[in-house]
């Protein structure tokens, strides 16, 4: 069965940079683009961008464009979402979701890592 | 950028009832990248509706979605206790994907 398995939650300061992983497993990595959402607390959900397992290409959305940067390992089906400069408007849970190319959203979601951002 | 807005924010309803749930988009989208999530406390969101109005894999028939153009609507035919939770609304275009602000279905 498709499982998407995110790291452990973060605690960082103001300015750090935080990395978030997603192992995936139960069907073919390279087939299905991936991506990363993110929810403030008691807020909505918010698109962040998009990694192509296969070759790697990437989009992000304009918010986040220089800020973020997403890869991939196909030796291990793990996708990476680094975000850099973090602030307390950064603290959210970050999901990594598996788009389904067919209809183009997203059928299957990690489990969220919590992102707090403190001085 | 296409700005989806969900109506109503909040939605008082008892378990039978029937629930009807409204996204409404600033500009026209494809049928076809229109999708809608429940999500319940703690938990990641559950794809529901893609396509507009196919039902993903597993999920109950009193889930249905309609719309098109810039008016799409989420119906739970009979609430059941677990239906209680938010509803998000999402699309694809342009190379963007966006989500509504949610509507929050609580037992009235």
């Amino acid at each position: 069965q498709v499982q998407l398995v995110q790291s452990g939650a973060e605690v960082k300061k103001p300015g750090a940079s935080v990395i978030v992983s997603c192992k995936a497993s139960g069907y073919s990595f390279i087939s299905y683009h991936m991506h990363w959402v993110r929810q403030a607390p008691a807020q909505g959900l918010e698109w962040m961008g998009m990694v192509n397992p296969n070759g790697g290409a990437t989009g992000y959305a304009q918010k986040f464009q220089g800020r973020v940067t997403m890869t991939r390992d196909t030796s291990t089906s793990t996708v990476y979402m680094e975000l850099s400069g973090l602030t307390s408007e950064d603290t959210a849970v970050y999901y990594c979701a598996r788009e389904y190319p067919a209809a183009i959203n997203f059928d299957f979601w990690g489990q969220g890592t919590l992102v707090a951002v403190s001085s | 950028e296409i700005v989806l807005t969900q109506s109503p924010g909040t939605l008082s309803l008892s378990p039978g009832e029937r629930a009807t749930l409204s996204c409404r988009a600033s500009q026209s989208v494809s049928s076809r990248h229109l999708a809608w999530y429940q999500q319940k406390p703690g938990q990641a969101p559950r794809l529901l509706i893609y396509g507009a109005s196919s039902r993903a894999t597993g999920i109950p028939d009193r889930f249905s979605g309609s719309g098109s153009g810039t008016d799409f609507t989420l119906t739970i035919s009979r609430l059941e206790p677990e239906d209680f939770a938010v509803y998000y609304c999402q699309q694809y275009g342009s190379s963007l994907y966006t989500f509504g602000q949610g509507t929050k279905l609580e037992i009235k």
